[in-house]
């Protein structure tokens, strides 16, 4: 069964701590999404990898960036975390062309006092 | 105006009945749509996929792409308790299937016994 794994289901971090988020896939998928979700926004795409070492950034990168090493491993990073980045963070992958999110990770809540 | 719009209910529907949930985009040359299957607490998952006008259906989900009105809806048959879910209606607004995905805010459907 397909699987991908975030590192944290609940964090809480405190304002201009530098944050990881990381997320885990076993599919060899070439695609890995980071999403963060928060109520009356929707899913909001925060950067993208289509292959190790290649990122993409998407509709709000701002104050993020990410690291892809190797294939299965997509890193997210709150440079200096701030309380509006408090949210709900999800991982996916997919594979092959068209940058759908095929396969979700558990998210992690992310809490900044 | 919002790029991907859905009423975010939410729509209750007895057991049995047909469920139709909308979604109408802004971007006349979005090429393919998704709908994705939210249940509280969990991570999105994709449930169907249209490329063309008309109608595609997968067991009791019927999903309805009109592109010259822009819109796509998914209708769900013979309603069950099981399909209560906020149901995320996504569409890549870039020409080919390269781009990456708009997300609309979701519909939530209750499916009352």
């Amino acid at each position: 069964d397909v699987k991908v794994t975030q590192s944290s289901r609940y964090l809480v971090k405190r304002t201009g701590e530098k944050v990881f988020l990381e997320c885990v896939q076993d599919m060899d998928h070439e695609n890995m999404f980071w999403y963060r979700q928060d109520p009356g926004l929707g899913l909001r795409l925060i950067y993208f990898s289509y292959d190790v070492k290649m990122k993409e950034k998407g509709d709000i990168p701002e104050g993020y960036s990410v690291s892809r090493e190797k294939k299965e491993r997509f890193s997210l990073i709150l440079e200096s975390a701030s309380t509006n980045q408090t949210s709900m963070y999800l991982c996916a992958s997919s594979l092959g062309r068209g940058l759908k999110p095929q396969h979700f990770g558990d998210g992690t809540r992310l809490s900044i006092l | 105006q919002k790029e991907v719009e859905q009423n975010s209910g939410p729509l209750s529907v007895p057991e049995g009945a047909i469920a139709s949930l909308n979604c109408t985009y802004s971007d006349r040359g979005s090429q393919s749509f998704f709908w994705y299957r939210q249940y509280s607490g969990k991570s999105p998952e994709l449930i169907m996929s249209i490329y063309s006008n008309g109608d595609k259906e997968d067991g009791r989900f019927t999903a309805q792409l009109n592109k010259a009105s822009q819109y796509v809806s998914l209708l769900i048959r013979d309603s069950q308790p099981s399909d209560s879910a906020t149901y995320l209606c996504a569409v890549n607004i870039t020409p080919g299937n390269t781009g990456k995905l708009i997300f609309g805010q979701g519909t939530t459907l209750q499916v009352k016994p």
